[in-house]
C-alpha cells in the first residue's frame, strides 16, 4: 500500500524563525507535490518537484525532492505568521490518476 | 482562484437523503477528480473521471456515484447519507493526459452537513 507520512503533524514556530517540515514516501514516484490549505478552504499547489534533486523557492518557503530516500522536505526561513496554514505534501498514486496525501502538517506561527 | 468551481459551498440535509455536488474543470482540463476530506480520514480519493469516462475509483462507498458530462462538468450523488458522511468534499482539474506530470487544481469544495 503506497503511504505518504508527514513529520511534524503539528508545528508551532515563533517568527522569525527556520524549520523543516519532513515527507517520506514509499512509492517509487519521482514527482512530488506541496500544497497549502488555510481552515477551511481549498488546497493551494504550491510546488511541483520532478526530479530526483529538484530545488524549488517561493518566498520564504523552499522544497527539495531526494527520490532515492524517497524523502521530500519543505523549509520554512524566518517564518512569518501568514505561513500559519495546513501544509500536505502528495505523490502520484500509480496507475491511478489520484494523488496520495499525507496527513498534512498544521502550521501555526506565533509573534 | 484555481479556476475550478464548485457548488454548493454549503449544504445541510438529514440522514438518508441523496444530494448531488456539482464541479466545473479549468478550462481545458479534461480529468476531474473527487476527495473527501474528513477530521478523522483527512483527504481521501474517491473517484476520477477523464473526457467523460471514469478511470479510477478509490474509497467511494457504493451509496456514491459520479458521473461527467460531454461539457467536462462533473456531478458527485451522494445517497442513503449517513451522519459519518459529513465532510468536506472537493474537486480538482488536471491536464493530466496532456501534461507529464499530475499538478491538480482544487476547487473551493463543498461542506456537507448530515444531521
Amino acid at each position: 500500500e503506497l503511504k505518504v507520512e508527514q513529520n511534524p503533524l503539528f508545528l508551532s514556530m515563533q517568527e522569525g524563525k527556520n524549520y523543516t517540515i519532513y515527507c517520506n514516501y514509499s512509492t517509487t514516484s519521482d514527482r512530488l507535490y506541496w500544497y497549502r490549505q488555510d481552515p477551511g478552504k481549498s488546497l493551494e499547489s504550491l510546488f511541483v518537484l520532478l526530479s530526483n534533486g529538484a530545488v524549488k523557492q517561493e518566498g520564504r518557503l523552499m522544497a527539495s525532492l531526494d527520490t532515492k530516500a524517497r524523502l521530500s522536505t519543505l523549509h520554512i526561513t524566518a517564518a512569518v505568521h501568514d505561513l500559519s496554514a495546513t501544509y500536505f505534501c502528495a505523490v502520484d498514486g500509480g496507475s491511478q490518476g489520484n494523488l496520495i496525501f499525507g496527513k498534512g502538517t498544521k502550521l501555526s506561527v506565533k509573534p | 482562484d484555481s479556476g475550478v468551481t464548485q457548488t454548493p459551498k454549503h449544504l445541510i440535509t438529514a440522514t438518508g437523503q441523496r444530494v448531488t455536488l456539482r464541479c466545473s474543470p479549468r478550462s481545458g482540463d479534461l480529468s476531474v477528480y473527487w476527495y473527501q476530506q474528513s477530521l478523522d480520514q483527512g483527504l481521501q480519493f474517491l473517484i476520477q473521471y477523464y473526457n467523460g469516462e471514469e478511470r479510477a475509483k478509490g474509497n467511494i462507498l457504493e451509496r456514491f456515484s459520479a458521473q461527467q458530462f460531454p461539457d467536462l462538468h462533473s456531478e458527485l450523488n451522494l445517497s442513503s447519507l449517513e451522519l459519518g458522511d459529513s465532510a468536506l468534499y472537493f474537486c480538482a482539474s488536471s491536464a493530466r493526459g496532456l501534461a507529464t506530470y499530475n499538478e491538480q487544481f482544487f476547487g473551493p469544495g463543498t461542506r456537507l452537513t448530515v444531521l
